[in-house]
């Protein structure tokens, strides 16, 4: 059972801004980390450290932190941003690493 | 580019047992902490444990539901990290990937290896 929290489907249009949630967000957790996964193939870093892009990540891609919850925002959307995307995080106070459940994000 | 490779993944029955491997090209993993992910059809990432670099003292820290049974290890002379599983249930059923901190935490996995665990 993931500690952290995603709803499990998001969707939006061409060029919309979505954001996808994570809640559940413990004191024992100092950063979220975002991963993107299509169908297939192996996670891949979007955001590390809460907010955060590795070199070759667009900047559409965007990751933030507050309190108990972080969120991962997708500006002007676009088809090939249809995967899934998991927030995860090392608990120390769990001392695990824990994932978000994931969020299918559907590009309509 | 860096990548890490997966082998060793295949049909067991349960309560058996099966030890994974993970290796690397174009960096080594002497100097790296190595992470064990994995996703059961049709579900969500699990991390299941990792392994420190050996000047980090090389130890290990598992998720709960892997606690017990299975064993991170790493050998040096191979550059290569393993993961031995036991005592093997049908919920591990599952493709394995091994990841690491290349520059950043997780940035680097491998493309998964197979493990079924039949009844």
């Amino acid at each position: 059972q993931s500690v952290l929290t995603q709803s499990p489907s998001a969707s939006g249009t061409p060029g919309q801004r979505v954001t996808i949630s994570c809640s559940g967000v413990g004191s024992g957790i100092d950063y979220v980390y975002w991963f993107q996964q299509f169908p297939g193939a192996a996670p891949t870093l979007l955001i590390h450290r809460s907010d955060q892009r590795p070199s070759g990540v667009p900047d559409r891609f965007s990751g933030s932190k507050s309190g108990t919850s972080a969120s991962l925002a997708i500006s002007g959307l676009r088809s090939e941003d249809e995967a899934d995307y998991y927030c995860a995080g090392w608990d120390d106070s769990l001392s695990e690493w824990v994932f978000g459940g994931g969020t299918k994000l559907t590009v309509l | 580019e860096e990548q890490l490779v997966e082998s060793g993944g295949g049909l067991v029955e349960r309560g058996g047992s099966l030890r994974l491997s993970c290796t690397a090209s174009q960096f080594s993993l002497k100097n790296a902490w190595v992470s064990w992910v994995r996703q059961a059809p049709g579900k969500g990432l699990e991390w299941v444990g990792r392994i420190r670099t050996e000047s980090d003292g090389g130890t290990t820290d598992y998720g709960t539901p892997v606690k017990g049974r299975f064993i991170i290890s790493r050998d040096a002379s191979k550059d290569t990290v393993y993961l031995q599983m036991n005592g093997l249930k049908i919920e591990d059923t599952a493709l394995y990937y091994c990841t690491t901190r290349y520059s950043f935490f997780m940035d680097v996995w491998g493309k998964g290896t197979r493990v079924t665990v039949s009844s």
